[in-house]
């Protein structure tokens, strides 16, 4: 079976710039995360949708990001304009949610990231 | 916040001794999971234990948890070159994300 697959793995752009990381999910997954790892702030989570709906956004650093979901099988998550201090990998995970009050019990796969380089 | 929070930050060890990782948290549990990040590449899971477990096996790997503790530990027995990697733990939210650590990177020399 295909794992998360993201696209582009690497992307160069000049501050300014749109930037557009895509993700599809594996099929039958009901959740999906987004990521952004960097040296000094490790792996935050940015955004993460339930059966396509946003579910928490807190994490999205600035009104720069959004992401769309709109569908099962394809997410985006868009910066606009681009800053230097966005450069990061920006990672998508999904999973089967399995629901409990304390919190999901299914792993998360992810994808292999983009490695985003912001001029 | 982090809610996982792993110790060492960094372990080098050399081919054939025993890593291990430890990994403590703040708030209760159901679950608790341990991931590996090669270089360049995704996480990827490797084991989950439930709060009601106090160890679990997998190949190589041994996970406890104690829950009165508010801490689990990740052991790699035999280690080889190809364990080099930083792994995770994390504990689920309220919702239905979860919560990584800064993690351990772990360098095993042959």
């Amino acid at each position: 079976d295909a794992g998360v697959i993201q696209s582009p793995r690497h992307e160069v752009t000049e501050m300014g710039q749109e930037v557009t990381l895509r993700c599809k999910p594996i099929s039958g997954h009901n959740s999906l995360f987004w990521y952004r790892q960097t040296m000094m702030r490790g792996l935050e989570l940015l955004i993460y949708f339930n059966n396509n709906v946003p579910i928490d956004d807190s994490g999205m650093p600035e009104d720069r990001f959004s992401a769309k979901m709109p569908n099962a099988s394809f997410s985006t998550l868009k910066i606009q304009p681009s800053e230097p201090r966005d450069s990061a990998v920006y990672f998508c995970a999904s999973s089967l949610s399995s629901f409990t009050s304390t919190g999901n019990n299914q792993p998360q796969h992810f994808g292999d990231g983009t490695r985003l380089s912001i001029l | 916040s982090q809610q996982g929070e792993e110790d060492p930050q960094a372990l080098s060890i050399q081919e054939g001794e025993n890593a291990t990782m430890n990994c403590s948290y703040k708030t209760s549990i159901n679950n608790l999971q341990w991931y590996r990040q090669n270089s360049g590449r995704g996480l990827v899971h490797l084991i989950l234990i439930r709060s009601n477990e106090r160890e679990k096996h997998s190949g190589r790997l041994r996970v406890t948890l104690d829950t009165s503790k508010k801490s689990s530990s990740l052991l790699i027995t035999a280690s080889r070159a190809a364990d080099t990697a930083s792994y995770f733990c994390a504990t689920p939210e309220k919702g239905n994300d979860m919560r990584f650590g800064a993690g351990t990177r772990l360098t095993v020399k042959p």
